[in-house]
């Protein structure tokens, strides 16, 4: 049973356009969300996260969107850059100091 | 149906005591990789088997070793555990052959030492 889940295992997206990564969860209990990105043979590096009492965060070009109702939250990257193709992992914890749930991961690709 | 699993969930032990965090997959992969997460929610890898060839081996210290006695599992020795040992590890799995960039990941060990 996967708590944590990103339905789309790759994206392809224009160089200079939106990406939008998408993750869907079951447990209402998390209140915490990460998203990380992973470069091949390397281990996943912390991009963005999210409390559960916000509704947005943003970071440079990153943005996280949390919709709590519909248990899904969204990355955006704009623009998109050709160093952002990568796998990202859409992530969650009960607490914050909690242990970590993963979803699958999602792998994009930048077209030039 | 758990594609990777870990046991324990959690550990607390002393300092000075030697234990091992297991890891199986079912999904046939023939790569599995340890992680480290350390208090900023960073995994560090530390260390990744394709079929019981180990092929990175990050820059650990040589109280941690992996063991694999087939593909499905890849098991984590630690001997002589310090304080700066605690931490969430995580087990993975992948099947880069095939194309697919698809992680599986445990649900991960805490490990407490005092």
């Amino acid at each position: 049973d996967q708590q944590v889940k990103q339905n789309s295992p790759s994206l392809s997206v224009q160089e200079g356009r939106i990406s939008i990564l998408n993750c869907d969860y079951t447990n209402s209990m998390f209140d915490y969300f990460l998203w990380y990105k992973k470069y091949p043979a390397e281990g996943p590096t912390f991009l963005i996260s999210i409390s559960s009492i916000k509704d947005k965060n943003e970071d440079g070009r990153f943005t996280v969107f949390l919709n709590k109702s519909a248990k899904h939250l969204s990355l955006h990257i704009v623009p998109s850059q050709p160093g952002d193709s990568a796998v990202y992992f859409c992530a969650a914890s009960v607490d914050r100091d909690d242990k970590i749930i993963f979803g699958k991961g999602t792998r994009l690709h930048i077209l030039p | 149906d758990t594609a990777v699993s870990q046991t324990p969930k959690y550990l607390v032990t002393q300092m000075g005591n030697d234990k091992s965090i297991k890891c199986e997959q079912n999904l046939g992969h023939d790569t599995m990789y340890w992680y480290k997460q350390d208090s900023k929610k960073f995994l560090k890898i530390m260390f990744s088997y394709n079929n019981k060839e180990l092929i990175i081996n990050e820059t650990v210290p040589n109280r941690f070793s992996p063991k694999s006695p087939d593909k499905a599992h890849l098991n984590l020795h630690i001997n002589s555990l310090e304080l700066g040992d605690s931490a969430v590890y995580f087990c993975a799995s992948s099947d880069p052959m095939t194309g697919s960039t698809e992680a599986f990941f445990g649900q991960g060990t805490r490990l407490t030492v005092v």
